[in-house]
C-alpha cells in the first residue's frame, strides 16, 4: 500500500490564486521530503528540500516566495503556489524516505487557467 | 555534480520482444541506482533498485545489474507485454547527499503493440 499520500491529485485554479498541495507520510516519520516537478514529456526535476522544524531549501531557479513549503510536523509537509500563472502548470509530486528508500506520492496534476 | 543520462525514447516494441533500455550514471560517492515506472495519469512507482556494484535488482520480469565500471545500470526484460507500456526512469541516490534525494534521468517512453 501507499507509504506516501499525497493531496489533491488533481486540481484547476484560476490564475492569480494559490493553491496549496498535501504530502503525508502514511506510517513513519519524515524529518526531509522532497518536491519534484515534471513538465510534459520531461523529466522529474527537484525544487526544494522540506526540512522538518526549519526552512526548506530551494534549487537553483526555483522562487522561494512563489513556492513556499512548511514542514511543520514529522508527517506533513506542504507546497503552496502562491498567484498561480498558467506557466505553473504541471505535474507536482512529493517523496520521504522510509527506511533509506524513497517513496513517491502519487503526484499532483495543477491547471492553471 | 551527479547526474543520469538514459535512452531517448519512445521505444516501441511488439509484444512478447526483448527490451533494453540504458542508464549511465556520474556520482561523487557510491550511489544507490533505481528504475521507477510512471503509468499514464499517474505517480512513479519503484520498480527495482540494486545499492552496491554488481547487485542486480529484479521485478515483475525486469533485471537491472549494478556495472560500476562501465557506470551503468541498463534495464532489460525478456518478454515485454502491453501493459507494460509506461514512462521508465533511472535514477541515483548519493549516500554524500543529505537526506538521500534523487537525481532522474530524462525518462523514455516504452509502447508497446499487441
Amino acid at each position: 500500500g501507499a507509504v506516501v499520500s499525497q493531496h489533491p491529485s488533481r486540481v484547476i485554479c484560476k490564475s492569480g490564486t494559490s493553491v496549496k498541495i498535501e504530502c503525508r507520510s502514511l506510517d513513519f516519520q519524515a524529518t526531509t521530503m522532497f518536491w519534484y516537478r515534471q513538465f510534459p514529456k520531461q523529466s522529474l526535476m527537484l525544487m526544494a528540500t522540506s526540512n522538518e522544524g526549519s526552512k526548506a531549501t530551494y534549487e537553483q531557479g526555483v522562487e522561494k516566495d512563489k513556492f513556499l513549503i512548511n514542514h511543520a510536523s514529522l508527517t506533513l509537509s506542504t507546497l503552496t503556489v502562491t498567484s498561480a500563472h498558467p506557466e505553473d502548470s504541471s505535474f507536482y509530486i512529493c517523496s520521504a524516505q522510509r527506511l533509506r528508500e524513497p517513496f513517491f506520492g502519487q503526484g499532483t496534476r495543477l491547471t492553471v487557467v | 555534480g551527479d547526474s543520469v543520462t538514459q535512452m531517448e525514447g519512445p521505444v516501441t516494441l511488439s509484444e512478447e520482444a526483448f527490451l533494453t533500455i540504458n542508464c549511465t550514471y556520474t556520482a561523487t560517492g557510491y550511489p544507490s541506482l533505481f528504475w521507477y515506472v510512471q503509468y499514464p495519469g499517474e505517480g512513479l512507482q519503484l520498480l527495482l533498485k540494486a545499492t552496491k556494484a554488481d547487485d542486480k535488482g529484479s521485478n515483475k520480469g525486469f533485471e537491472a545489474t549494478y556495472r560500476k565500471e562501465t557506470t551503468s545500470f541498463h534495464l532489460e526484460k525478456g518478454s515485454v507485454q502491453v501493459s507494460d507500456s509506461a514512462v521508465y526512469f533511472c535514477a541515483l541516490s548519493d549516500r554524500n547527499n543529505a537526506g538521500n534525494m534523487l537525481t532522474f534521468g530524462g525518462g523514455t517512453r516504452l509502447m508497446v503493440k499487441p
